[in-house]
């Protein structure tokens, strides 16, 4: 049973650039959460989605930052005209809808993106 | 706001035992989690308190006080591989979001 995917493993892009981030969850996960971490520091929620709908992006930017999660495919975590401070490392993690009492998420490798 | 402290290091000998402090102030708060991560590598889930009370799990255990806001992650018989960063984390509902701390490097000394 494969682990939660995501690609690409380190992401360059130039200011003003798009940055797309792609996790697919793992098998028979429906929930899928990101997380972006800077350097010593811990992680931070961005935002909740179930498949077709986002549940919470209370952590999310208002601006340039997108999040989805379509019936078919792997979750998109997109980031338009990226800036400096938006190098980081961004994490996906899954878990199942049922099962567990508690919310014990899976992560993936992370996508490291640095923008030059 | 959302905060849970932690100590940023913690030095240890190979063998010894060490406990990782947290407290947290959450709007909401529906049990503490404890996350290991190794350097470059990604967090993975070690233990959950959702009451009041002692969890173990092998060479380590977790305690959580909901009255007092507090929790613990208890690591015995250190081995080197242990070196890693430990977050204490706030699942605020079943299903939703984890308030992670800003963790904890722990170094272990042979």
């Amino acid at each position: 049973n494969a682990g939660v995917m995501q690609n690409p493993r380190h992401l360059v892009r130039r200011r003003g650039q798009e940055a797309r981030l792609r996790c697919s969850p793992m098998k028979g996960h429906s929930h899928v959460y990101w997380y972006r971490q800077l350097p010593e520091e811990g992680l931070k929620f961005m935002v909740y989605l179930q498949k077709e709908n986002i549940i919470d992006e209370s952590g999310m930017p208002k601006e340039r930052f997108s999040a989805e999660f379509p019936k078919e495919g792997p979750s998109i975590l997109r980031i338009q005209q990226v800036v400096r401070g938006d190098s980081a490392a961004y994490f996906c993690a899954s878990s199942p809808s049922a099962g567990l009492a508690y919310n014990e998420q899976f992560f993936g490798p992370g996508t490291r993106l640095t923008v030059l | 706001g959302q905060s849970l402290e932690q100590p940023s290091e913690v030095t240890a000998v190979e063998g010894a035992i060490v406990q990782i402090n947290c407290t947290y102030q959450t709007s909401g708060f529906y049990g503490l989690s404890w996350y290991q991560q190794h350097d470059g590598g990604a967090p993975t889930f070690l233990s959950y308190n959702g009451l009041d009370g002692l969890e173990e799990t092998g060479r380590f255990s977790s305690f959580l006080s909901r009255s007092d806001s507090y929790g613990y992650l208890l690591l015995q018989e250190l081995q080197m591989k242990d070196s890693a960063s430990y977050f204490c984390a706030v699942n605020m509902n079943r299903d939703d979001k984890i308030i992670f701390g800003k963790g904890t490097r722990l170094h272990i000394l042979p």
